[in-house]
């Protein structure tokens, strides 16, 4: 059972429109989570955090949104580059650094 | 990604042989983890250390893997007797302290397993 889930593999964005990455979660317990950017052959990269303390996280064009209520959050990208084509990991930290990730999707910025 | 090195980044082995794959963490961190990615799945945990200590085994196979963090030199993971299933992206990361407290994690350029 999938403890954090992205349900769409796969998003495609026109370069400069908004993308938005969706990731659901079933353990409430814990309430830190990440997201990182990774491509073919690369290690994943950092992108952007939240704890449950704040809804929102905002780092240049990169916003995390939180809705605690229905274990939801949401990455939104913009404006959307071609540069930011990539598979998009949600992680959930299950205390201490044992991060739980989503399925990942797949993001496409068309010029 | 900065700061993180694995080595090497491909090793090719025939089942049987051992798979050493090398990981010298951040500087300043002192907490490492091992991640695997399997072909078309996400990354799963596998352990995590501090030097010297092994915190949390629960994602590591029960036989024929092993991981070590010592006090000098860096975190070795070790696939015995390796099969083709062993075949996939290890990555590790490093974080300065806890995740969660303000810290974060930050990941290696992974190491490839081929098994043949």
């Amino acid at each position: 059972d999938q403890q954090v889930k992205q349900n769409s593999p796969s998003l495609s964005v026109q370069e400069g429109r908004i993308s938005i990455l969706n990731c659901d979660y079933t353990n409430s317990m814990f309430d830190y989570f990440l997201w990182y950017k990774k491509y073919p052959a690369e290690g994943p990269t950092f992108l952007i955090s939240i704890s449950s303390i704040k809804d929102k996280n905002e780092d240049g064009r990169f916003t995390v949104f939180l809705n605690k209520s229905a274990k939801h959050l949401s990455l939104h990208i913009v404006p959307s580059q071609p540069g930011d084509s990539a598979v998009y990991f949600c992680a959930q930290d299950n205390q201490g650094g044992k991060l739980i990730f989503g399925q990942g999707t797949e993001l496409s910025v068309k010029p | 990604n900065a700061g993180v090195m694995q080595n090497p980044r491909h090793l090719v082995r025939r089942r049987g042989q051992e798979a050493r794959l090398r990981c010298s963490p951040m500087k300043g961190h002192s907490h490492v983890y091992w991640y695997r990615q399997l072909p078309e799945e996400g990354l799963k945990f596998m352990v995590y250390l501090q030097k010297e200590n092994i915190i949390d085994e629960s994602g590591m196979p029960k036989e024929r893997f092993s991981a070590e963090f010592p006090k000098e030199g860096p975190s070795i993971l070790r696939i015995q007797q390796v099969v083709r299933g062993d075949s996939a992206a290890y990555f590790c990361a490093s974080s300065p302290g806890p995740v969660g407290s303000g810290n974060t994690i930050y990941f290696g350029e992974g190491s490839w397993l081929t098994v043949v």
